[in-house]
């Protein structure tokens, strides 16, 4: 079955700093990319959607000059928190769609602590 | 028994006994269902999905109905076991908005030996 990739699983970052977050499909070519942020006992929010080769969609309320995705290739988007602080702290979690409408993988997420 | 927490409502059930899980969605017009299970610390999981030209389907163990008229959607699992206790989102795609899927408030699953 479809699998995707997500790196770190955990990170913890200083504040004023910047993470770089991996999502990668491992056996397809994902045509879009979606990532989302979870707060604690909260469900998932859709921040993005990228598009391979150009650039990213962010949902309203989303800085996209503090959160930067980039989806190079139709096996990688990149998301990076840019000067990062304590209200960043999260769990990221990008989804991989194949294609056509319906078949998303989700990675196994990502708990940012910026401290 | 059902209760709200801060802001998961949770379900608590028997192990052996059947659970339904409730989600009221948003947009009369999505065209596509789909039930996760996230367990903690880590990604959803696809459980089942349904269209919305469909009113029930039926998987392994769990079965999801429909109900378009009050934008109802349920999940139902059959002999609850213990590693079926996590968090349960419902989620909904409408075409019209780039297929992107647009996630419930979720309900934890809490099963008692």
């Amino acid at each position: 079955g479809a699998v995707v990739s997500q790196h770190p699983s955990r990170v913890i970052c200083k504040s004023g700093t910047s993470v770089k977050i991996e999502c990668r499909s491992l056996d397809f070519q994902a045509t879009t990319m979606f990532w989302y942020r979870q707060f604690p006992k909260q469900s998932l929010m859709l921040m993005a959607t990228s598009n391979e080769g150009s650039k990213a969609t962010y949902e309203q309320g989303v800085e996209k000059d503090k959160f930067l995705i980039n989806h190079a290739s139709l096996t990688l988007s990149t998301l990076t928190v840019t000067s990062a602080h304590p209200e960043d702290s999260s769990f990221y979690i990008c989804s991989a769609r194949q294609g056509a409408y319906y078949g998303y993988t989700f990675g196994s997420g990502t708990r940012l602590t910026v401290v | 028994g059902e209760s709200v927490g801060l802001h998961l409502p949770t379900l608590s059930v028997q192990e052996g006994d059947n659970s339904i899980i409730n989600c009221a969605y948003s947009n009369s017009a999505s065209d596509y269902f789909i039930w996760y299970k996230q367990e903690s610390g880590k990604g959803p999981q696809f459980i089942i999905d349904i269209r919305s030209n469909m009113d029930k389907r039926q998987g392994q163990r769990v079965t999801v109905l429909l109900n378009k008229t009050v934008k109802h959607l349920s999940l139902q699992i059959a002999a609850t076991q213990p590693g079926d206790s996590a968090v349960y989102f419902c989620a909904e795609i409408y075409t019209g908005t780039a297929s992107k899927l647009t996630f419930g408030t979720g309900t934890r699953l809490q099963v008692t030996l």
